[in-house]
């Protein structure tokens, strides 16, 4: 069975300071992982996934098959980064399954 | 461009009463999924289609719930006797390929079963 666990429902930075959302994973294979953000009012759309290994409005994300994690980080988070952030994980086809995701709220 | 729609974006329904819910995905598309939310969940995954094949119902969560998408294109979820444990918010995506690619959400249709 594939999981996704993400332990914080709701983390608070100051603008400017560094982000790490968190999320750990379970799946016996070689999972794809993704994050996916949800802006207040829009719909959820795709951040960045592991295999393009690229920053996307500054954010990163290391897959770390040792530790199982995928981890979500930026060094300076901005106002405008305030957004519930899912966790994904797809299993070799297209079913993905989500976290139960992170509210990032940005103070200015 | 157009993206995935959904309709009716908002859905009250009577316990016992059948809902049928409608999902547009971007033109050209062939994969289709639908997801259910709950109040503070992420998506799970319910069924996915490949052009008009039903690929996947593993996620449906009772035999209840049917879905189809009869030329490739439209797809429809309908929930029989609706429950108060269907209230949810049920998302549509759509992907390019048969493969995993990006997948492109809708912006939901919100159901409260009273």
């Amino acid at each position: 069975a594939q999981r996704v666990t993400q332990p914080e429902k709701l983390l608070s930075v100051f603008k400017g300071a560094p982000v790490e959302l968190k999320c750990n994973y379970s799946y016996s294979g070689s999972p794809e992982l993704f994050w996916y953000v949800q802006y207040s009012r829009q719909r959820l759309q795709l951040l960045l996934r592991h295999i393009s290994r690229e920053s996307i409005k500054g954010f990163t994300a290391d897959l770390n098959k040792g530790e199982t994690s995928f981890h979500l980080k930026k060094p300076f988070a901005q106002e405008e980064d305030s957004a519930m952030y899912y966790c994904a994980l797809s299993g070799g086809y297209q079913k993905v399954t989500f976290g139960t995701g992170t509210k990032l709220q940005v103070i200015p | 461009g157009a993206g995935v729609s959904q309709s009716p974006r908002y859905k009250v329904a009577k316990r016992g009463q059948d809902v049928a819910l409608r999902c547009d995905p971007i033109s050209g598309h062939v994969s289709l999924f639908w997801y259910q939310q709950a109040l503070g969940q992420g998506p799970e995954f319910l069924t996915y289609f490949q052009n008009e094949a039903q690929l996947d119902k593993s996620g449906l969560p009772s035999d209840r719930f049917f879905a189809e998408r009869p030329e490739g294109s439209v797809s429809t979820l309908k929930i029989q006797r609706t429950q108060q444990e269907d209230s949810a918010v049920y998302l549509c995506a759509s992907s390019q390929l048969a493969v995993y690619n990006e997948q492109f959400f809708g912006p939901g249709t919100r159901l409260t079963v009273l």
